[in-house]
């Protein structure tokens, strides 16, 4: 039979409020983490990366943390706009041992709807 | 500098025919990558590509799928005899010849639809 997708997990935020969006990543060994955005009907966009021997880095109006403990990373939007309205996916590379190779995991996404 | 260009957009196919999926990456890049996308979903990652080579298909089907990245012209991915289970959104990416991990680049995808 026809295999049902699963819905993305949502979260509505006010214009201008900060909304923080997370992510759980599976392999101990990644050691490289992306979020992307993805408006409907167009490919991932980069937003923002961190390696494995940080634990912060910003960008502009944008945050990502990992916690390496509990295999988490987080992105945070800081005073929201409606063009920050998509869909947001964490992803981990899964294979440095290639040199320059971008063998990516995305995590399930999350979609982000701001309110006017 | 244009970005990775993918056609066609939208490809409509019966159950049995051959789909033929193009992209071109950026200028300057040699390495490129096929991820599929099911609705609702994260992208899967199917190959990756440098000119001429295949470099890992890991997460290619092992049957009807294949890919290639000839030295003139476009990446192909290439289905033979489709079935409604391969609709989905094709999405290629691509990044610069370099020793350091770089960012991809993605195109907007082919969306594929099986009758």
């Amino acid at each position: 039979g026809e295999s049902v997708g699963l819905h993305l997990p949502t979260l509505s935020v006010q214009e201008g409020d900060n909304s923080i969006i997370n992510c759980a990543y599976s392999n101990s060994a990644s050691d490289y983490f992306i979020w992307y955005k993805q408006e409907s009907g167009k490919g991932p966009q980069f937003i923002i990366d961190i390696r494995s021997n940080m634990d912060k880095r910003q960008g502009q109006r944008v945050t990502v943390l990992l916690n390496k403990t509990v295999k988490h990373l987080s992105l945070q939007i800081a005073a929201t706009q409606p063009g920050d309205s998509a869909v947001y996916f964490c992803a981990e590379n899964i294979d440095p041992k290639i040199q320059g190779a971008q063998k990516l995991v995305f995590g399930q996404g999350t979609r982000l709807t701001i309110n006017p | 500098n244009a970005g990775v260009m993918q056609n066609p957009r939208h490809l409509v196919r019966r159950r049995g025919q051959e789909a033929r999926l193009r992209c071109s990456p950026m200028k300057g890049h040699s390495h490129v990558y096929w991820y599929r996308q099911l609705p609702e979903e994260g992208l899967k990652f199917m190959v990756y590509l440098q000119k001429e080579n295949i470099i890992d298909e890991s997460g290619m089907p092992k049957e009807r799928f294949s890919a290639e990245f000839p030295k003139e012209g476009p990446s192909i991915l290439r289905i033979q005899q489709v079935v409604r289970g391969d609709s989905a959104a094709y999405f290629c990416a691509s990044s610069p010849t370099t020793g350091v991990r770089e960012k991809l680049f993605f195109g907007s995808g082919t969306q594929l639809s099986v009758l």
